[in-house]
């Protein structure tokens, strides 16, 4: 059974820091992982979505990069804005080794991100 | 372009009471539909998913069910709400074929 997990559970960092968010998952054999963004009360948006023939992916401020042979990604932010403070998850299907679906996304509990003007 | 809906936004139910959150998507043709909850300090959690008509799966054991009638609506109700069940359910979609997830923008249910 696929397991992903994300730390830090919280973060606080002041307005223009850089900062990297981490996720790491049990099953390494997975076609693909996202990344996404979670504003309070609100649904889940699409930030990022790495093909595990990739390394990394880049959007505008966000590069995220996946390293399938050790479980993990990573999420950087660079120069931080208040405005990115949200939850950020990441989540993977299940991995080809524990008979997982591609269908099927486990999501990690995510890390709720504070950027302080 | 596609767009999902997703309602009612917030509701506030008593025990034993039925459900009904319901799910619409526009812009495609047989999507795969999912239905996912989120609790307090636990994460997202699939409770059921669908890739056509009538064909529903389910994740976890409860007292909800799923069901999908037409190509691009997904339900999901429960004759007897439980305490237990509150929470804030999302809808999501992806290409057939595909696990790249667009989500509604949640159903905040609470069970008093």
């Amino acid at each position: 059974k696929q397991e992903v997990t994300q730390i830090p559970a919280a973060l606080s960092v002041p307005e223009g820091e850089n900062l990297v968010l981490n996720c790491s998952f049990t099953d390494s054999a997975i076609y693909n992982l996202q990344w996404f963004r979670q504003d309070p009360g609100k649904g889940l948006t699409s930030l990022l979505l790495i093909q595990s023939s990739q390394r990394e992916q880049t959007s505008g401020r966000l590069n995220a990069s996946l390293d399938k042979s050790s479980g993990r990604s990573t999420l950087y932010i660079a120069a931080s804005q208040p405005g990115d403070s949200a939850t950020y998850l990441c989540a993977v299907p299940g991995g080809q080794n524990s008979g997982g679906s591609n269908y099927k996304l486990t999501f990690g509990k995510g890390t709720l991100l504070t950027v302080n003007p | 372009s596609q767009t999902i809906h997703q309602w009612p936004a917030t509701l506030v139910q008593p025990v034993g009471s039925p459900l009904s959150l319901e799910c619409t998507v526009e812009g495609t043709s047989n999507p795969n539909l999912y239905w996912y909850r989120q609790a307090a300090g636990r994460g997202l959690q699939l409770l059921f998913y669908s890739v056509g008509i009538g064909q529903i799966s389910s994740e976890v054991p409860q007292n909800l069910s799923a069901s999908r009638p037409q190509d691009r609506q997904f339900i999901l109700s429960s004759k007897k709400l439980l305490l237990s069940d509150s929470g804030f359910y999302l809808c999501a979609w992806s290409h057939s074929g595909a696990n790249v997830l667009t989500f509604g923008a949640g159903s905040r249910l609470t069970v008093l």
